[in-house]
């Protein structure tokens, strides 16, 4: 099975602020990875697609990069609605993996 | 607009079973691959199970294989997830979720609660 340790488990930012969460595949995961938001009590909602595809909807101020086994996720300009938890997934291979999530708070 | 439903969820004695029901709207339904993603209280996802469009191929983790079994009624739009000699364990939020060909889960359900405990 494919490891992702995503890191740091928890994050304290400004409003304004950039962050960068990274996650290390355990193998070349071939930029098949995902990035997801969660907020308490929600479920997940799909932000980046293929390392730095972004979905419909989602502000360009969150983006991702990467390549082989390791792989970023930023937000550019951290607002009050970026609060939540934040996970990677790897979908290149069976069984698909997420990372251990990172936990955006306010500064 | 894209819509899944769970439910079926509740409080349920270790070494039973119980079955998971999702009910999909807003697009159709049979194009799609379709997954369980659980996650238990405060802790992170875990993939539970996919399912080809056609219900012909399955796939499941380790920890789940043998025990549960993802189901699909295209002519109701319906994903199911028969959770069979359930564990302590296996206390999650079950979500049901949309899987894209080539692609990541894309729209997710509201989650539905399984507890088990004696």
């Amino acid at each position: 099975d494919i490891q992702m340790t995503q890191s740091p488990p928890s994050l304290s930012a400004s409003l304004g602020d950039k962050v960068t969460i990274t996650c290390q595949a355990s193998q070349n995961i071939n930029k098949y990875i995902a990035w997801y938001q969660q907020k308490p009590g929600k479920a997940p909602r799909l932000l980046i697609r293929y390392t730095s595809t972004l979905e419909s909807g989602t502000p360009s101020r969150f983006s991702g990069s990467g390549s082989g086994r390791d792989y970023s996720f930023s937000i550019s300009n951290v607002e009050s609605e970026d609060i939540a938890s934040y996970y990677c997934l790897q979908y290149d291979n069976l069984p698909w993996t997420f990372g251990g999530g990172t936990k955006l708070e306010l500064k | 607009e894209v819509q899944l439903v769970e439910s079926g969820g509740g409080l349920v004695q270790p070494g039973r079973s119980l079955k998971l029901s999702c009910a999909a709207s807003g697009f159709t339904f049979s194009n799609y691959y379709m997954a369980w993603v659980r996650q238990a209280p405060k802790k992170g996802l875990e993939w539970v199970a996919t399912i080809s469009t056609s219900g012909s191929r399955t796939y499941y983790p380790d920890s789940v294989k043998g025990r549960f079994t993802i189901s699909r009624d295209n002519a109701k739009s319906s994903l199911y997830l028969q959770m069979n000699s359930l564990k302590s364990e296996d206390t999650a939020t079950y979500y049901c979720a949309r899987r894209p060909t080539g692609s990541s889960f894309d729209y997710w359900g509201q989650g539905v609660m399984v507890t088990v405990s004696s």
